[in-house]
């Protein structure tokens, strides 16, 4: 299986910081990486796909990089509504795992 | 609207059964693949199981194979997983999700389904 390592678990950021968590998978897996928000009690949401591909209606202050094993998404100018939880994803094989989440709090 | 809905959670017994429902609406649900991915109260999110657009192509987890069943009614535009010899580290919130058509992400997830095991 693919081990999917998010960095950091959590983090304190103000509104306007810009916030960059990063995802490393355990072998390569080419740009099969997906980001997803998600916030208390709701669904995850679907952020980025294919490593930097920004998906319909999601605001242009979130981008995503990297590719074979390590990737980062970065929020530019963070706002009181991304406060949430963040997961990387890759979909290059089954099982799909998921990295264990960064949990961005307020300052 | 398009949107995925499940149904079917609740309480069960160590070593019970319980069958999970997600319809879909709003979208051609033939067309997708589709995903379980469950989360345990206060963990991540892992995935269960996936299938492919006829139901015939099957893939689960290791923590699952052999007890759960995944399986889709087109016709009906539901799909459908059987949970059996369940056990305590099964609880969780169990979300239907579709795959994106053009990438293999998952673009689309429902509200969820709380699964609890417990005598």
């Amino acid at each position: 299986d693919i081990q999917m390592t998010q960095s950091p678990s959590s983090l304190s950021a103000s509104v306007g910081d810009r916030v960059t968590i990063t995802c490393r998978a355990s072998q390569t897996i080419n740009i099969y990486l997906n980001w997803y928000q998600q916030k208390v009690g709701k669904a995850p949401n679907l952020l980025i796909y294919a490593a930097s591909s920004l998906q319909s209606e999601v605001p242009s202050r979130f981008s995503g990089s990297g590719s074979g094993t390590d990737f980062t998404l970065t929020i530019s100018s963070l706002q009181p509504e991304d406060f949430a939880t963040y997961y990387c994803q890759q979909s290059y094989s089954t099982p799909l795992t998921f990295g264990g989440g960064t949990k961005v709090e307020i300052k | 609207e398009v949107q995925v809905v499940e149904s079917g959670g609740g309480l069960v017994q160590p070593g019970g059964s319980l069958r999970l429902s997600c319809a879909a609406s709003g979208f051609t649900f033939s067309s997708h693949w589709m995903h379980w991915v469950r989360q345990a109260p206060g963990k991540g999110l892992v995935w269960v199981s996936r299938v492919n657009t006829d139901g015939r192509r099957t893939t689960y987890a290791d923590s699952v194979e052999g007890r759960f069943t995944i399986s889709r009614d087109n016709a009906k535009n539901t799909l459908f997983l059987q949970m059996n010899s369940l056990r305590a580290e099964d609880t969780a919130v169990y979300y239907c999700a579709r795959e994106a058509l053009l990438s293999r992400s998952i673009d689309l997830w429902g509200q969820g389904t709380l699964v609890t095991v417990s005598s």
